[in-house]
């Protein structure tokens, strides 16, 4: 149990579109979810949290305008990069809680570059 | 506010060899502590955890962690690697104050086994 997936798993995008990365937590409900972002051989940032039906709260720096974040259901996040820049190419990783543990349980990532 | 220091960038290491990769941590309260892993494109995979009772802990594919207080550490050890424990792996702490926490990662240590 305790599976998260992301879609799509790699995506290219041209400067000035939107791109949307969902994150769903298959066999669980998650009260709170995480969008992280890791660029090549570093960390991961946390960028925001969201907690389902409400809005999200952000990592100082990140642009909530930018970066927009739904958190819908129990199951399902979305994070969505507007007007995509090529410096917003970059992995981004989502994480899901479960409503029962302080445990974080991680999606395979989202590959996103921009041309 | 928490901070996760992961000593060593690269640990390289033969086959068959034991290896040590060191996290101290640093926070004004009480934590939880967690090891993952990553696989080149993949996102982070729980390999092991402490959130009380026993100091040390192990996972199901042979490696073991231990929590010192006093030290403020929380290294990963195995006593013998394989070829297919190559992999990225982050030091994580959150802090023990119930619900919802955000993870505050290291910098990551690349483990590199060779034949």
């Amino acid at each position: 149990g305790a599976v998260v997936s992301q879609h799509p798993s790699r995506v290219i995008c041209k400067s000035g579109t939107s791109v949307k990365i969902e994150c769903r937590s298959l066999d669980f409900q998650a009260t709170t979810m995480f969008w992280y972002r890791q660029f090549p051989k570093q960390s991961l940032m946390l960028m925001a949290t969201s907690n389902e039906g409400s809005k999200a709260t952000y990592e100082q720096g990140v642009e909530k305008d930018k970066f927009l974040i739904n958190h819908a259901s129990l199951t399902l996040s979305t994070l969505t990069v507007t007007s995509a820049h090529p410096e917003d190419s970059s992995f981004y990783i989502c994480s899901a809680e479960r409503r029962d543990s302080y445990e974080q349980y991680f999606g395979p990532g989202t590959r996103l570059t921009v041309t | 506010a928490q901070s996760v220091t992961q000593l060593d960038s690269q640990v390289p290491v033969f086959e068959e060899a034991p290896v040590e990769l060191r996290c101290n941590y640093s926070s004004s309260v009480s934590v939880y502590l967690f090891w993952y892993v990553q696989y080149p494109n993949q996102g982070l995979q729980l390999l092991l955890k402490y959130l009380s009772g026993s100091t040390l802990v192990e996972s199901i594919d042979g490696f073991e962690a231990e929590f010192n207080k006093s030290q403020t550490s929380f290294h990963l050890r195995k006593p013998s690697v394989h070829i297919s424990d190559t992999a990225e792996y982050f030091c994580a702490v959150t802090p023990d104050s119930g619900g919802y926490n955000k993870l505050i990662f290291g910098a990551g240590t690349r483990l590199a086994v060779h034949p």
